[in-house]
């Protein structure tokens, strides 16, 4: 069966700190994660995923197959950082079909 | 304007009545899913449809029923057999029917309120 934990609840940093949301994966197959975002009064979006290798909005993750980890990091976090922050894994189900399953998420907040 | 609508946003129910909350999706996208979030527990997957005429439970389906008899709607409907209905329900769709390398959209939501 597919998991995904988030560790942390709630996380608050000061403006300019560097910034870390835990996630760790359970899944027998090929892994795809993925970490959303939800901003106060605005839709869940896709913030970035792990096969894109990619950095958006000074945010990075890298996947870990050994520890089964795929930790957002950013090294100076903004106000408008805050959010919550969904980690997501791709993967198929007992039945074959594919399916994305979110951990509980983090809330996020940057103090000024 | 494009993307995935959800309504009611807030709708209150008498308990032992089904009610049905719609979403609809003007993106052309193949797949379409229902999530349902509750503080602290995340988004769990209700049911998904990856091609009309087709669905599949996810992992939550108990007490839900949905249809897709269209490509751009995937209705929900929240049965009396739902033991704890109140929740904010999401709607969101996908261009693929691959959810690996695909990206979700989401709806705004929409909050059920059982009295």
């Amino acid at each position: 069966a597919q998991r995904v934990t988030q560790p942390e609840k709630l996380l608050s940093v000061f403006k300019g700190a560097p910034v870390e949301l835990k996630c760790n994966y359970s899944y027998s197959g090929s892994p795809e994660l993925f970490w959303y975002v939800q901003y106060s009064r605005q839709r869940l979006q896709l913030l970035l995923r792990h096969i894109s290798r990619e950095s958006i909005k000074g945010f990075t993750a890298d996947l870990n197959k050994g520890e089964t980890s795929f930790h957002l990091k950013k090294p100076f976090a903004q106000e408008e950082d805050s959010a919550m922050y969904y980690c997501a894994l791709a993967g198929l189900s007992q039945g074959g079909s594919e399916k994305l399953v979110f951990g509980k998420g983090t809330k996020l907040t940057v103090n000024p | 304007d494009g993307g995935i609508t959800q309504s009611p946003k807030y709708l209150f129910r008498k308990e032992g009545q089904n009610v049905t909350l719609s979403c609809e999706q003007n993106l052309n996208h193949d797949a379409m899913y229902w999530y349902r979030q509750d503080p602290g527990q995340g988004l769990r997957l209700i049911y998904y449809s990856q091609i009309v005429n087709d669905f599949q439970k996810g992992d939550i389906a108990e007490g839900y029923s949905v249809s897709r008899e269209k490509k751009e709607s995937f209705p929900l409907t929240v049965t009396s057999a739902q033991k704890n209905p109140t929740a904010f329900y999401l709607c969101a769709s996908s261009l693929v029917r691959s959810i690996r390398g695909g990206e979700l959209f989401f709806g705004e939501g929409s909050r059920l309120t059982v009295l």
